[in-house]
């Protein structure tokens, strides 16, 4: 039971913004929308969550739209070592178990 | 991340044979957990546990077993060891918001 929606692929340009889009149409009032990356086959990394408010850290910005169905990573300048997989997931704050991993979205950067 | 570290870091074994998958953390995080990852797909939580007295079946217990020798340390057996459980294993620790993973174990049975 897939909560999120996200395209398997997509390009950017080195330099460019890389916009990450996710769809979380059933996004309970609780559950906050995390992103992670996987970088080859190294262990994922965490990048960014939010609840409503949009979010930004020294990696990204996240962007959830305000009736929170659907919500946006965004790499400001991409690099080549950005190329990785992103994962978006919704879950509850300190849930143990509810980190489920999609398919995510192959983000590949090119020079 | 370095605070989470595997062994081994690639296994190659036989059908029917006893595999013990290593974990530690150096994070101070009471929440650990495995998972293992197929070719072009996400990651499946395999066991988890909240504290050293505490061990919880996830998505796919199925022919897996746990052990939580200390906080630092959280194991994963094969008893007997099937080809399709030949993939990536990564073991990760949480601090309730975020969880941090470990560069993963790549298991293969023949």
């Amino acid at each position: 039971d897939a909560k999120t929606t996200q395209p398997p692929s997509m390009d950017c340009a080195e330099g460019r913004a890389a916009n990450l889009p996710c769809n979380h149409s059933t996004i309970s009032g609780n559950e906050y929308v995390y992103w992670y990356r996987q970088i080859h086959s190294q262990g994922p990394q965490y990048i960014i969550h939010g609840l409503k408010n949009n979010e930004t850290n020294e990696m990204a910005s996240l962007i959830i739209t305000e009736d929170r169905k659907s919500s946006t990573l965004i790499l400001p300048h991409a690099t080549l070592r950005d190329t990785a997989v992103y994962y978006c997931i919704v879950r509850v704050l300190y849930n143990n178990n509810d980190m489920r991993f999609g398919a995510g979205t192959r983000l590949t950067v090119k020079p | 991340d370095a605070d989470v570290t595997q062994t081994p870091r690639n296994r190659i074994t036989k059908t029917g044979k006893r595999i013990m998958l290593e974990c530690s953390q150096t994070k101070g995080h009471d929440r650990m957990y495995w998972y293992r990852q197929d070719p072009g797909l996400g990651l499946r939580l395999i066991y988890y546990s909240f504290d050293v007295k505490d061990i919880n079946k996830g998505e796919i217990s199925d022919g897996y077993s746990v052990s939580r020798q200390a906080q630092a340390k959280f194991s994963l057996s094969l008893e007997s060891a099937i080809p399709n459980q030949t993939a990536l294993y990564f073991c990760a620790t949480s601090d309730g918001l975020r969880q941090f993973f470990g560069p993963g174990t790549r298991l293969t049975v023949l």
